[in-house]
């Protein structure tokens, strides 16, 4: 089975310019989560979507920053007007929910995001 | 407020010894999962190991333990018979599930490099 993939692998933009970053998780995982990684740093967490759930959107740094799930599956990280803080590594994971212990999180490759 | 703190930024091991990676952590929620992660230079993040705050043992993974003190609010990895193939940087992490939100909390991580 596939792992979680993530789309692109590298970003280089402009600032000022919108982002999309595409995540598509583990089949049958309902859970789908966002961080970012800054260089050195730990993964601070930015949104989180479970089944037809609202999403938890607590990391979410600034309101240039959305996320979407469609059908869900497939989900995209849109950022807009990129500042050269946004630079880091976006992180998708994906993990099954069954009760509410021990559900680990598989993480895609990331996408390296450079705003000139 | 839930915090994760890893002390060690970095740790040195001799091949085919032991070594222990610190974390503490911080919460109020008495139901809780502590992870932790590996993350190569490649940069993909690999699940290690799991522990659940009301499992009785310490979880075990291969040559991995997890070496959980309750009262203390620590949860540190040890690593059995160090390979060449683990250096990488580790991560701690914890999920507080009463919030019942999936986000991770992640530690700054403990680069771990292994000498032949």
């Amino acid at each position: 089975g596939a792992g979680v993939s993530q789309s692109p692998s590298n970003k280089v933009t402009e600032k000022g310019k919108d982002v999309e970053l595409r995540c598509d998780p583990i089949s049958g995982h309902t859970a789908l989560y966002w961080y970012r990684q800054s260089l050195g740093q730990g993964l601070e967490f930015l949104i989180y979507f479970q089944g037809n759930s609202a999403p938890d959107k607590s990391g979410l740094p600034s309101d240039r920053f959305s996320a979407e799930r469609t059908g869900g599956s497939v989900s995209t990280l849109t950022i807009q007007r990129t500042q050269q803080e946004d630079s880091a590594v976006y992180l998708c994971a994906s993990s099954l929910v069954r009760g509410a212990m021990g559900n680990e999180q598989f993480f895609g490759p990331g996408t390296r995001l450079t705003v000139l | 407020a839930q915090k994760i703190t890893q002390t060690q930024p970095g740790m040195f091991v001799q091949e085919k010894e032991a070594v222990t990676l610190d974390c503490t952590y911080d919460t109020s929620d008495p139901s809780y999962g502590l992870f932790w992660y590996k993350q190569p230079s490649s940069g993909e993040m690999i699940f290690l190991i799991y522990q659940g705050s009301y499992d009785q043992q310490n979880a075990t993974e291969g040559r991995y333990s997890l070496n959980f003190q309750k009262a203390r609010k620590s949860a540190n990895l040890v690593i059995s018979a160090s390979q060449l193939g683990d250096s990488a940087m580790y991560f701690c992490a914890m999920r507080a599930y009463s919030s019942n939100t999936g986000k991770l909390i992640f530690g700054q991580g403990t680069t771990l490099q292994v000498k032949p």
